[in-house]
């Protein structure tokens, strides 16, 4: 079984403030972790994933996130916000190795909100 | 290259009625996967079709169903329809892939927002 917690609901920052949104997985297996990014009436972009790889993982839009084994923590940052980054945030776990299909399993979403 | 297309985008349906919602996946895409967005349950995944055959399902009850087309189209159907089934709708495709492969990227539609009034 596999499970995702974002830490935060809501999140508010100022303009060119770093932003940090914070999620925690739980997974029987070594997970693939994607960050994806919901602007209003809109579907899904995937930010960034990470596959077994290097640990450090750039995305999209200056966006990063560091997989943290011993803290099962994927958790996402962007040194300097853009109003256009505010949106919701949705940190993903994938299917266990070797498992057929493409199940993800999806955190509750963090809202972020960008002050100028 | 075309993303995915889901249509219709926005519907408006009465209680005890069904409705079909579709999708095209981008264009190589095996795989098509549906997932319920409610404000209070979240995003939640519904069913997989890859090569025409279901290949995951979650947890919802037989009203939920779908299918996919020999050129990998897909379709879902809600039947019965309940006031709880108001949500947003979205389709993803992916490329063949299993298990912890880069390949299990998920590509998202825009979306079908239905209203069960």
């Amino acid at each position: 079984a596999q499970s995702v917690t974002q830490l935060d609901s809501h999140v508010s920052v100022s303009e060119g403030t770093p932003v940090l949104l914070r999620c925690n997985y739980s997974s029987s297996y070594s997970p693939s972790l994607f960050w994806y990014v919901q602007h209003p009436n809109k579907g899904l972009q995937l930010l960034l994933k990470y596959t077994s790889a290097a640990t450090l993982v750039k995305g999209i839009n200056g966006f990063e996130a560091e997989f943290k084994k011993s803290e099962t923590s994927f958790h996402l940052t962007k040194p300097s916000a853009h109003m256009s980054d505010a949106a919701e945030y949705f940190c993903v776990v994938s299917g266990a190795r070797g498992a057929a299909g493409n199940k993800l399993t999806f955190g509750g979403g963090t809202r972020v909100l960008v002050k100028p | 290259k075309a993303g995915v297309t889901q249509t219709p985008r926005y519907l408006i349906k009465t209680r005890g009625q069904q409705v079909t919602l579709s999708c095209s996946p981008i264009s190589g895409h095996r795989s098509v996967s549906w997932y319920q967005q409610t404000p209070g349950q979240g995003l939640q995944f519904l069913f997989e079709y890859f090569s025409e055959t279901q290949r995951n399902k979650g947890n919802f009850p037989g009203r939920f169903s779908g299918r996919q087309f020999s050129n990998s189209r897909s379709e879902m159907n809600v039947s019965t329809l309940e006031l709880g089934d108001s949500a947003l709708y979205l389709c993803a495709s992916s490329l063949v892939g299993q298990g912890n492969s880069g390949a299990n990227v998920l590509t998202f539609g825009a979306g079908s927002r239905l209203t069960v009034l």
